[in-house]
């Protein structure tokens, strides 16, 4: 069972396709995160939310667009995303916006780019 | 960036051996995290340290932080088919300009034959 709930869990979509990744935590957490995850390889992280302010941008190409509506809520807006952005996509969460905090994973998203 | 040396990256031992992965840094860490990410899920936290030389144990999994908080181990007594997946470390440093978020490790993969 997790306590951070993404949706969908796995999307398939065109160069020229405009989607969204959702993410949803009730803990009271107060950061948010994006991660990209390549197989075999470690999480990515993309961007931080800190009190639902973005922290952290990991100079991630502008074809990413996260948006966070409000505490719980966490969005990741794709729009023209290449074939090498094929990866499970992690969102976390941790009750602040420190490194000495755990964090806490959702299932991911699994999304291929045709 | 601060890197993270993780070792092995890869692990086959037969069910009841023992298993250790490394985790190595080339500067003073604030605190590490383990994570375990079972085939086709996510990152789950295991455990923090903070302190020098510290030493803390979940049943057969026993976890160190090197005196002088530049590496960490993770070791399982006695491995089940249960601890198949890829085991991440992550750190934080100490540097006052290193920011405050984690570093992954590059994850050691282990796999358990029954």
């Amino acid at each position: 069972d997790t306590e951070v709930t993404q949706t969908p869990k796995h999307l398939v979509m065109g160069m020229t396709n405009k989607k969204s990744l959702k993410c949803e935590q009730h803990m009271g957490h107060r950061a948010m995160y994006w991660y990209k995850q390549k197989a075999k390889k470690p999480p990515e992280l993309m961007f931080v939310y800190s009190y639902e302010k973005l922290s952290i941008n990991e100079s991630v190409p502008s074809r990413f667009s996260p948006e966070c509506p409000n505490s719980s809520l966490l969005n990741l807006h794709l729009h023209a995303l290449q074939p090498e952005d094929s990866a499970l996509y992690l969102c976390a969460s941790s009750q602040g916006p420190f490194g000495n905090q755990p964090q806490h994973f959702g299932d991911g998203t699994r999304l291929s780019i045709l | 960036g601060q890197q993270v040396m993780q070792i092995p990256q890869y692990q086959h031992v037969q069910e009841g051996e023992d298993f250790t992965t490394y985790c190595n840094s080339s500067t003073t860490l604030s605190n590490i995290q383990w994570y375990k990410q079972r085939p086709g899920g996510h990152p789950v936290f295991l455990i923090q340290l903070v302190k020098s030389g510290e030493v803390k144990k979940q049943k057969r999994l026993t976890f160190q932080f090197g005196e002088a908080k530049k590496n960490s181990s993770l070791h399982i007594t006695a491995t089940q088919t249960t601890d198949v997946g890829t085991y991440f470390c992550a750190a934080l440093s100490a540097a006052h300009n290193a920011g405050n978020m984690l570093t992954f490790g590059g994850g050691t993969r282990l796999m358990v034959k029954p």
